[in-house]
């Protein structure tokens, strides 16, 4: 098992709220990942972390922001959730040695917005 | 797109028996790697193989390349109930530390 955890793990909210889905890693790793993922469906990219205040969009389009103050730390916020953000949300992390990338994966946030 | 591609999409195998995935990309790459993803859950690494490598076996699974095909499969022999998850081959993008992932095949391991 990786040390990577995400909360909540599931989590039921009405529309306009704001959400903080939490990922946190006791691995060190300097590289952190959020990707969405629909059932039975592949995983896109919406951030990514290159390290202590280093971040950026992935390919997907995502209204959700993100913050690295930690390097153990890489919430994603929604600030006002909306039906279309109902998915599930995985974070990992990963740390480059030796030409490896090899990422470390939250069990996820399966989230519904009603 | 540098996207890698499974095949099948889904698979439905009987205990003991061996299930092969296969996965295609579409550029150089220097490695490729599986995962496995039960329902719900996140994904879990489960072998590296490297640009310069041709097989790789781990316990029950073994991961074959070929680059000039762009593609690799992962067998899984005398397969178990428990094997029962959706497998995906990740690929690097180009001078890029992040990976891109398949659509991945669903395995189906009946008892």
């Amino acid at each position: 098992e990786a040390d990577i955890y995400q909360t909540p793990r599931y989590l039921v909210i009405g529309t306009g709220k704001k959400i903080t889905l939490e990922c946190s890693q006791t691995m060190g790793h300097d590289k952190m990942y959020w990707y969405q993922q629909d059932p039975g469906m592949e995983l896109h990219l919406i951030h990514y972390s290159y390290g202590v205040n280093s971040t950026e969009k992935g390919d997907l389009s995502s209204e959700s922001t993100v913050s690295r103050i930690r390097t153990e730390h890489f919430p994603l916020t929604l600030e006002s959730a909306r039906p279309s953000h109902t998915s599930q949300y995985l974070c990992a992390s990963s740390e480059t040695l030796a030409a490896k990338n090899i990422q470390y994966f939250g069990a996820g946030t399966r989230l519904s917005v009603l | 797109s540098q996207q890698g591609e499974e095949d099948p999409q889904a698979l439905s195998i009987q205990e003991g028996e061996n299930a092969t995935m296969n996965c295609s990309y579409k550029t150089s790459i220097n490695n490729l790697q599986w995962y496995r993803q039960n329902s719900g859950r996140g994904l879990v690494h489960l072998i590296l193989i490297r640009s310069n490598e041709r097989e790789k076996h781990s316990g029950r699974l073994r991961v074959t390349l070929d680059t000039s095909k762009k593609s690799s499969s992962l067998l899984i022999t005398a397969s178990r109930a428990a094997d029962t998850a959706s497998y995906f081959c990740a690929t690097p993008r180009s001078g890029s530390e992040k990976l891109v992932f398949g659509k991945g095949t669903k395995l189906t391991v009946n008892p």
